[in-house]
């Protein structure tokens, strides 16, 4: 089993449509980040948490330390969110990251 | 602009040549990490440095070897004895201390025929 798993791997959306990622992990953890991945392959950083909710714009991240659960949730989709959303946990000073979601929103 | 530049953005080479892949930042970070991202897989570690002329293996470092002779620098050569090569590379830094924040570069697709 890996450390970091995520779901769906594929997601199909409607735009405007309300889109929710998972992320479980199975290894304590420090921090938890959310990446996006564009269609060139950069990576940016969304959110960097370890407890609680964060919100940026339409973008919101939560997690649940007990559960060892956290979300993605972004409000009223658009075609320009399409691109690859990746979980990555902490522990000490080793990064793992999840395979991906693939999120595709269409117009 | 501060940023991290990686080159060549593609790359194609024959079995058996060694090839590098530069990585160049002006973000002042003391932190510098390769990445390899494979279809279907989360990025696995490559090799990383925390400071000038110091540099760790990571998870997968066979077949690659990394220098670091500069602040802004860290290139990483792909050799002949890299089983699988053909991947997607990505280049990381982080500021040091405890800023656990990682920024990346646009990455460099290898493919060798």
């Amino acid at each position: 089993k890996n450390e970091v798993e995520q779901s769906p791997q594929n997601l199909t959306a409607q735009e405007g449509e309300f889109i929710t990622i998972n992320c479980s992990y199975s290894v304590g953890i420090s921090a938890l980040h959310w990446l996006q991945q564009h269609p060139g392959g950069g990576i940016v950083s969304l959110f960097m948490l370890s407890s609680g909710k964060k919100k940026h714009g339409r973008l919101i991240a939560t997690i649940n330390i007990q559960e060892k659960h956290s979300s993605l949730h972004i409000t009223a989709s658009h075609p320009r969110d399409s691109a690859v959303y990746i979980c990555a946990v902490r522990g000490g000073n080793k990064l793992v990251f999840g395979a991906g979601t693939i999120l595709r929103v269409k117009s | 602009d501060g940023g991290i530049t990686q080159s060549p953005k593609y790359l194609f080479r024959k079995e058996g040549q060694n090839v590098t892949l530069s990585c160049e930042q002006n973000l002042n970070h003391d932190a510098m990490y390769w990445y390899r991202q494979d279809p279907g897989q989360g990025l696995r570690l490559i090799y990383y440095s925390q400071i000038v002329n110091d540099f760790q293996k990571g998870d997968i470092a066979e077949g690659y070897s990394v220098s670091r002779e500069k602040k802004e620098s860290f290139p990483l050569t792909v050799t002949s004895a890299q089983k699988n090569p053909t991947a997607f590379y990505l280049c990381a830094t982080r500021w040091g201390g405890a800023s656990p924040e990682l920024f990346f570069g646009e990455g460099s697709r290898l493919t060798v025929l």
